[in-house]
């Protein structure tokens, strides 16, 4: 358990709807990372929360979007779903403070869109 | 823009057999270096990492990078692979002041025993 949680582990939904995935950080990080990974594009960054606050963004869709609550967990939020958005989607977070430390990934959510 | 090349896409070795997997990245300013491995099902691990002071880093599992700021290069080697080392190997790069990792696409390792 590397402390980072993602729920759920897989979901199957169809073309055209819309999916929200969670993640909650290592105790104590207030950074939390979104990426998207996909046999053909490899690892991508989507975007960055600090402390409730958009950091920074990637390559992410406008169909998507993200939020971080008070509580520091994350959900990224994925609309008009293509088939094309089927991939593991993995969190981490990091802490400012050790920011230079690494970053801690939870266990992916496995999103397939039939 | 920053970026990260893994020059191979899949490696195939003998246990025993000594191991260098290569990764250079582009950008001009002081940057941190990651190597992450991510067993078949599972999530990424960081095996190690770069900040600065000696370049040579010595990681989990017997691995180790050098970082050649010259050549812009940051290889993982492993004197002896083991069964237990297939896995796929991430190379990552944050550099300035983005938070975010920008990883390389991946080197598949797979060893027989």
């Amino acid at each position: 358990d590397s402390g980072v949680t993602q729920t759920p582990k897989h979901l199957i939904t169809a073309t055209g709807q819309r999916v929200t995935l969670r993640c909650s950080p290592r105790s104590g990080d207030l950074s939390v990372y979104w990426y998207q990974q996909s046999l053909d594009q490899g690892l991508q960054f989507l975007i960055q929360y600090y402390n409730g606050e958009e950091r920074a963004k990637g390559n992410i869709l406008e169909r998507f979007s993200a939020q971080q609550f008070p509580d520091l967990h994350s959900e990224l939020n994925l609309s008009s779903l293509e088939l094309g958005d089927s991939a593991l989607y993995f969190c981490a977070s990091s802490g400012l403070d050790r920011e230079g430390y690494g970053y801690t990934f939870g266990s992916g959510t496995r999103l397939t869109v039939v | 823009a920053q970026s990260v090349s893994q020059h191979n896409h899949h490696v195939i070795l003998s246990e025993a057999a000594s191991l260098e997997l290569g990764c250079n990245y582009s950008y001009g300013g002081t940057v941190n270096l990651f190597w992450y491995v991510q067993y078949p099902g599972q999530h990424l691990q960081l095996l190690l990492k770069y900040f600065s002071g000696d370049p040579l880093v010595k990681g989990i599992k017997g691995f180790e990078a050098e970082f050649i700021k010259s050549k812009f290069s940051f290889n993982l080697r492993k004197p002896s692979v083991q069964w237990s080392d297939t896995a796929e190997y991430f190379c990552a790069v944050k550099g300035g002041s983005q938070g975010n990792l920008i990883f390389g696409k991946g080197t598949k390792l797979s060893v027989k025993p």
